[in-house]
């Protein structure tokens, strides 16, 4: 079956620590995004690429960095320099980079909590 | 400029009774509406998008969303209510030149048994 998968569903940090969420996808699809979610304040946008090899900051970057070494894979890095990290992360895909029908596909998240 | 008001941030309704989960938009541009559904501590699952053809949408599990230009509005509806219904639900818009994704604040939906 295609879809996204992220990976752990759970994860625990300790202050200072960088920790890196997993996320692939078997879509093809050419644009891959993260997306914070905090209670009541929906998602936001942390950062996105739309192909190999670049990427873009979103409405909040700070204290997190991310790679697109392949099209399959974007990995997201929350640093130490992130204040208040524990939330739920969630990564989705489009088909392509901005086209007038392009839909996100979510993956099922992972939960950070820092302790 | 683009964005997402969702009017309510919690409804409640009785099994088997309608829903109304109410969607204002802005935009600039003619844009793509999406209703997400998230259960807790899963991913968003789409039921249904508008992308410029038929004004009225029909979705997964019964769902519909109605486009309406002058009220700017995305309202999503089903006749009746199930309990297996009950989660969050995010209306989002697009416009076509660009890959950004607006979303609303989400509508905690509770069904009452």
């Amino acid at each position: 079956d295609g879809g996204i998968t992220q990976s752990p569903k759970y994860l625990f940090r300790k202050e200072g620590q960088n920790v890196t969420l997993s996320c692939e996808q078997n879509l093809n699809h050419d644009a891959m995004y993260w997306y914070r979610q905090d209670p009541g304040q929906g998602l936001r946008l942390i950062y996105y690429s739309q192909i190999v090899n670049d990427f873009q900051k979103g409405d909040i970057a700070e204290g997190y960095s991310v790679s697109r070494e392949k099209k399959e894979s974007f990995p997201l890095t929350v640093t130490s320099a992130q204040k208040n990290p524990t939330a739920f992360y969630l990564c989705a895909s489009t088909r392509t980079s901005g086209g007038p029908t392009d839909t996100q596909y979510f993956g099922p998240g992972t939960r950070l909590t820092v302790l | 400029a683009q964005s997402v008001t969702q009017l309510d941030s919690h409804v409640s309704v009785s099994e088997g009774t309608p829903v109304l989960l109410r969607c204002n938009y802005s935009s600039s541009y003619s844009p793509s509406l999406f209703w997400y559904v998230q259960h807790p501590n899963k991913g968003l699952q789409l039921l249904l998008k508008y992308t410029s053809a038929a004004t009225l949408v029909k979705g997964i599990n019964g769902f519909e969303a109605e486009f309406k230009k002058s009220e700017t509005s995305f309202h999503l509806t089903k006749p009746s209510a199930h309990m297996s219904d009950a989660a969050e639900y995010f209306c989002v818009v697009t416009i076509f030149t660009g890959n950004q994704f607006y979303f609303g604040t989400g509508t905690s939906l509770t069904v009452i048994p």
